[in-house]
Formats: C-alpha cells, sequence, structure tokens
C-alpha cells in the first residue's frame, strides 16, 4: 500500500544552526506534499507545501525540496530559533484524491 | 480557519465499551477525517469522508466505524474499546487542497 518514510525520528540542533527532515513516498501517483508542525497539546498545523511540479518552494525560513524521480521530499529549517521546537509531519496525496498519508514524525529540538 | 470542534477533549474508558467520539465543522466542508495519532506511527488514517453517507477506509479501520448523517459531523465510534485504542484522535477537514485538523480527543482504555 501507500507509504511515507519519515527520517530522523529524533533532532537536536543549536540555536542558529539549519535543520533537515526528509521523507520518501511510495506512490509514484502523489502529487501534493505539505508538511505540519504540532505544538505540544494542539493539532498539527500546514506550515508549507509543494505540489509535483515545482522542485523548490521557499517560505521566509523554511524551504520544501521535492525530487520526483527518487520520490523523495525534505523540509529545510534556517536559523532555528527555539520556537521551531516541535513535532514535524510530512504527508503526501496519492492516487486517490484528498486521502493523505502521514509520516511518522520528527521530534525538533532547538537548543539555546 | 474552519471551525472543528472535537468532542470530549478527553475520555477515559473501560475494554469492551462503546465509545463514540464527535466532530463538528461550521464550514460546510466535504471532506472529513479521522486520524489517530501513536509515538511509533504518527498519524495514521483510520476513515474518512467524502459528503453525507459517503464514507471509505482508511489504513486503520479495524474496530472503528464512522457515520455522516450531516454535512456538519462526523462521528467515530469504537465499537467495543480495547487498550490498544488508547490514543490521541485527531479530526481534520480538507480546506483550500490542504488539511486543517481539530485539538483532539485522547482516549484512554482501561
Amino acid at each position: 500500500g501507500e507509504n511515507v518514510e519519515q527520517h530522523p525520528s529524533t533532532l537536536s540542533v543549536q540555536e542558529g544552526d539549519s535543520a533537515v527532515i526528509k521523507c520518501t513516498y511510495s506512490d509514484s501517483a502523489s502529487n501534493y506534499f505539505p508538511w505540519y508542525k504540532q505544538e505540544l497539546g494542539k493539532g498539527p498545523q500546514l506550515i508549507i507545501d509543494i505540489r509535483s511540479n515545482v522542485g523548490e518552494k521557499k517560505d521566509q525560513r523554511i524551504a520544501v525540496t521535492l525530487n520526483k524521480t527518487a520520490k523523495h521530499f525534505s523540509l529545510h529549517i534556517t536559523e532555528t530559533q527555539p520556537e521551531d521546537s516541535a513535532v514535524y509531519f510530512c504527508a503526501a496525496m496519492g492516487r486517490v484524491v484528498n486521502k493523505y498519508i502521514f509520516g511518522t514524525g520528527t521530534r525538533l529540538k532547538v537548543l539555546a | 480557519d474552519a471551525g472543528i470542534t472535537q468532542s470530549p477533549r478527553h475520555k477515559v474508558t473501560e475494554t469492551g465499551t462503546p465509545v463514540t467520539l464527535r466532530c463538528h465543522q461550521t464550514e460546510n466542508h466535504r471532506y472529513m477525517y479521522w486520524y489517530r495519532q501513536d509515538p511509533e506511527h504518527g498519524l495514521r488514517l483510520i476513515h474518512y469522508s467524502y459528503g453525507v453517507k459517503d464514507t471509505d477506509k482508511g489504513e486503520v479501520s479495524d474496530g472503528y466505524s464512522v457515520s455522516r448523517s450531516k454535512t456538519e459531523d462526523f462521528l467515530l465510534t469504537l465499537e467495543s474499546a480495547t487498550s490498544s485504542q488508547t490514543s490521541v484522535y485527531f479530526c481534520a477537514i480538507s480546506e483550500s487542497g490542504h488539511l486543517t485538523f481539530g485539538s483532539g480527543t485522547r482516549l484512554t482504555v482501561v
């Protein structure tokens, strides 16, 4: 079945450094890849997304890259700040429109 | 933001009892979803709905049923709760091409 793998499961970085989270998807028909941030006690919130016709997208300190050939996409956070500490999820929308499969999450800790 | 309300926010129930979780939205969105979140598995889709009385199974549907008799309400029922169903349950709607999540229901089955 459809699957999304996410790595690493935990990531600690010093404040100001960059963080990279990687995901791989199995369904070659996937065409939409959102990233979500979940703070403690809350539901996940969309932070950035990318569609399959685009290779990279940036929004201030965050960016997402997509390699369709290799079927992987990555989240890049630059100049990390303590408030970036959270759990991050990648997801892919596959053959079934509006059906999303999530990765297992990455717990990011930004050390002051 | 779509108004998504999940109820209850917390529940403790005994093994073998039926439990129903409710998701209510205020903006008439067609697609609604139920996910469960567990530390080792992340977010997994239980069931989703693409309209009134139109539902389909997700990755982990065994032991769960859903109903959508009105656009605004999507109910998740654990037919006979088991300890393996202890989890945080999130409802979501599809809005402008992406998911918007509710605040979650923490369910403990003892």
